[in-house]
């Protein structure tokens, strides 16, 4: 089906692993982004690609790593998960001429 | 950096009345977006703004891209318990060039009451 969607869906983990959030997207948008939603904060963007092989850093990116081989992957790493990283993250794209976003529909990290 | 002040933070009415929330800014936005985030979803585009002073509808909402380019405001008319959610304004900052980040309000949470 075409669309962008997120896996897993529910996470948990232990502090100090690494996990990875996937994000694939079908319709070959060039900017993909990862936002955080916390309590308090709304959506605050952790790391943002406008191509393959090109990502820069958003608003709160330290303790996340990405890469983006890929036009339609791009993967969310956190190399040693702390509890304040427990959040819902989206992942997003965007065509070249439509600012709209369209989002995935969410994972929900719990880090314990 | 640049930020968006949205209110109310929530609103809880009436069903079938109307309810209005906005998005100000110190800064001037090239683009306005609102957002409805269902529970446990992502959010979900309603209607977009392209140039100042435009005003959009989409069914029961309507939402009016701000003269001074630092508002938007978003109206729903009778309001209905399916329109229950967080709404999201967004914009497109005038010095964001091509990257196209978008900068979200903290977002108003509505409630319905049947």
């Amino acid at each position: 089906d075409a669309g962008i969607t997120q896996s897993p869906r529910y996470k948990i983990t232990e502090t100090g692993r690494q996990v990875t959030l996937m994000c694939h997207q079908t319709w070959s948008h060039s900017y993909m982004f990862w936002y955080r939603q916390d309590l308090g904060h709304g959506l605050r963007l952790i790391y943002y690609s406008a191509a393959a092989d090109i990502t820069d850093k958003g608003e709160v990116p330290d303790g996340y790593v990405v890469s983006r081989s890929k036009t339609e992957n791009f993967p969310l790493t956190l190399e040693s998960a702390t509890r304040s990283q427990t959040s819902v993250y989206f992942c997003a794209s965007r065509r070249e001429a439509n600012y709209g976003y369209t989002f995935g529909s969410g994972t929900r990290l719990t880090v314990v | 950096g640049q930020q968006l002040n949205q209110s109310p933070q929530s609103m809880f009415i009436q069903e079938g009345e109307d309810v209005s929330m906005n998005c100000t800014s110190s800064s001037i936005f090239n683009t306005w977006l609102w957002y409805k985030q269902d529970p446990g979803e992502g959010p979900v585009l309603l209607i977009a703004l392209y140039k100042a002073g435009e005003l959009t509808s989409n069914g029961r909402l309507t939402a009016q891209f701000g003269i001074t380019r630092k508002d938007s405001f978003l109206n729903i008319s009778a309001s209905i318990p399916s329109d229950v959610g967080i709404y999201f304004c967004a914009g497109l900052y005038h010095g964001s060039g091509n990257t196209g980040k978008l900068i979200f309000g903290q977002g108003t949470t509505l409630q319905v009451k049947p």
